[in-house]
């Protein structure tokens, strides 16, 4: 099955303590973003990759870090989370040349940064 | 700055009817643009695309229209169920890079 998957789904956390949330996706797709989702504030970009290798800063990359070391994967590091990062996170996928560039989205993280 | 706004309230409307949502941006020239349904909880789910040279487009239900002179796009749910209840959010595709900037949702409820 086609699938973006998302680990972990839940977590909260402490402010100043390192985490990774993962994602892979399974469609060999080389584009591939991060996103987080607030109250009234939509779906903001925080990074994107365009292929292995390839990142690009979104519209609000402050106090995240990601890496593209391989397709399928594409993890989201908050090196010293603060309160202000606690949201909803997507992770997404799609493929550009195609002609549609749909992005097929994870289930999401719930983070919390007490 | 670029800017994405949808409708600021949220849509009630009886079945049967049709829900139209807008999308206007501003300083921005999106190769295309893109409708996706979101339920509670989760990720959004793609349903429509529109490109630039293109003035309307159907899915079952489903119509978008783009207007690249008014920099707006209009969604429609024709024949509405209590099923079309969710979020629904606007994207702009941006041609040089494929970046994806986001609208902050329209919801919309259908009474039956």
């Amino acid at each position: 099955e086609a699938q973006v998957t998302q680990n972990p789904r839940y977590l909260i956390t402490v402010t100043g303590k390192k985490l990774t949330v993962t994602c892979s996706q399974n469609m060999n797709h080389e584009y591939m973003s991060w996103y987080r989702q607030d109250p009234g504030l939509g779906l903001r970009q925080i990074y994107y990759s365009m292929n292995v290798e390839v990142t690009d800063k979104g519209d609000v990359p402050e106090g995240y870090k990601v890496s593209r070391k391989e397709k399928r994967n594409f993890p989201l590091i908050l090196e010293s989370p603060s309160p202000n990062q606690t949201s909803l996170y997507f992770c997404a996928s799609s493929q550009p040349g195609l002609a549609r560039h749909e992005q097929y989205f994870g289930p999401g993280t719930r983070l919390t940064v007490t | 700055s670029q800017k994405i706004e949808q409708n600021s309230e949220a849509l009630n409307i009886q079945e049967g009817k049709t829900a139209t949502l807008t999308c206007n941006y501003t300083n921005y020239s999106p190769a295309y643009l893109q409708w996706y349904r979101q339920d509670p909880g989760r990720g959004p789910v793609f349903l429509l695309l529109i490109r630039e040279n293109e003035k309307e487009k159907r899915k079952e239900r489903l119509k978008v229209t783009f207007d690249t002179t008014l920099k707006q796009s209009l969604f429609h749910i024709t024949a509405s169920q209590p099923a079309d209840s969710a979020t629904y959010l606007c994207a702009l595709v941006r041609s040089n890079d494929y970046k994806l900037s986001f609208g902050a949702g329209t919801t919309v409820t259908v009474r039956a």
